[in-house]
């Protein structure tokens, strides 16, 4: 079965500032991974995802994740943090279910960005 | 346009009570989740449905039945409700039910037990 790992509970970084959030993950095969993004009162949205292919994938809202094997690792990073950014992150990865060919997915347990003048 | 609804936003009642949330989407996609997250924001799977057919049933209290009319809406229904199951509920929706699909989610369903 698989697993995902966010270490880091909450972080914060001024305004301005760049950001690496970390997430690790536990699968036998090729995973599909995934970046949400959680602001207060709302639901997940995506922000990236990597399947296969280039292992630097771009997202929405200049969010960027860099897939490393080796690592078993897929942290999510952004040059610089906007105070918009202040939210709940995500790592996931989708993997077959026991039923095959559907997906299950498996969330971190998320890592709380609060920005800071 | 909202792609995935749920209603209602805020739920709270006494223990003991049967209460439901309704979720549809208009994205016309062939997958539904149910998903629950608690007080510490971890997200759990409760259902999925595809097609109206369920394919994920985790281990959840049979007290939640879960119920698809058509392939747009995807329903939770709580009979004996327990403080327990005092969380936030999402609704998601993906394409299709291929692991490399995206899910799109609602805002959430609020429920408190008094």
């Amino acid at each position: 079965a698989q697993s995902v790992t966010q270490p880091d509970i909450h972080i914060t970084v001024s305004e301005g500032a760049s950001l690496e959030l970390r997430c690790n993950y536990s699968y036998g095969a090729t995973p599909y991974l995934f970046w949400y993004v959680q602001s207060p009162g709302q639901g997940l949205q995506l922000l990236l995802k990597y399947f296969s292919g280039d292992t630097l994938v771009q997202g929405i809202k200049g969010f960027e994740a860099e897939f490393k094997r080796s690592q078993s690792s897929f942290n999510l990073r952004k040059p610089s943090v906007h105070w918009s950014d202040a939210a709940e992150y995500f790592c996931a990865v989708g993997a077959m279910g026991n039923s095959g060919g559907y997906q299950k997915v498996t969330f971190g347990t998320g890592t709380k960005l609060q920005v800071i003048p | 346009d909202t792609a995935v609804s749920q209603t209602p936003k805020y739920l709270v009642t006494q223990m003991g009570n049967d209460k439901s949330i309704k979720c549809e989407q208009n994205l016309g996609h062939d997958t539904m989740y149910w998903y629950k997250q608690d007080s510490k924001k971890f997200l759990k799977i409760m259902f999925s449905y595809n097609n109206k057919e369920l394919i994920i049933n985790e281990t959840v209290p049979n007290r939640f039945s879960p119920k698809s009319p058509d392939k747009a809406h995807l329903n939770l229904h709580i009979n004996s409700l327990e403080l327990g199951d005092s969380a936030v509920y999402f609704c998601a929706s993906s394409r299709t039910a291929s692991p490399n699909q995206p899910q799109h989610f609602g805002d959430g369903t609020r429920l408190s037990i008094l």
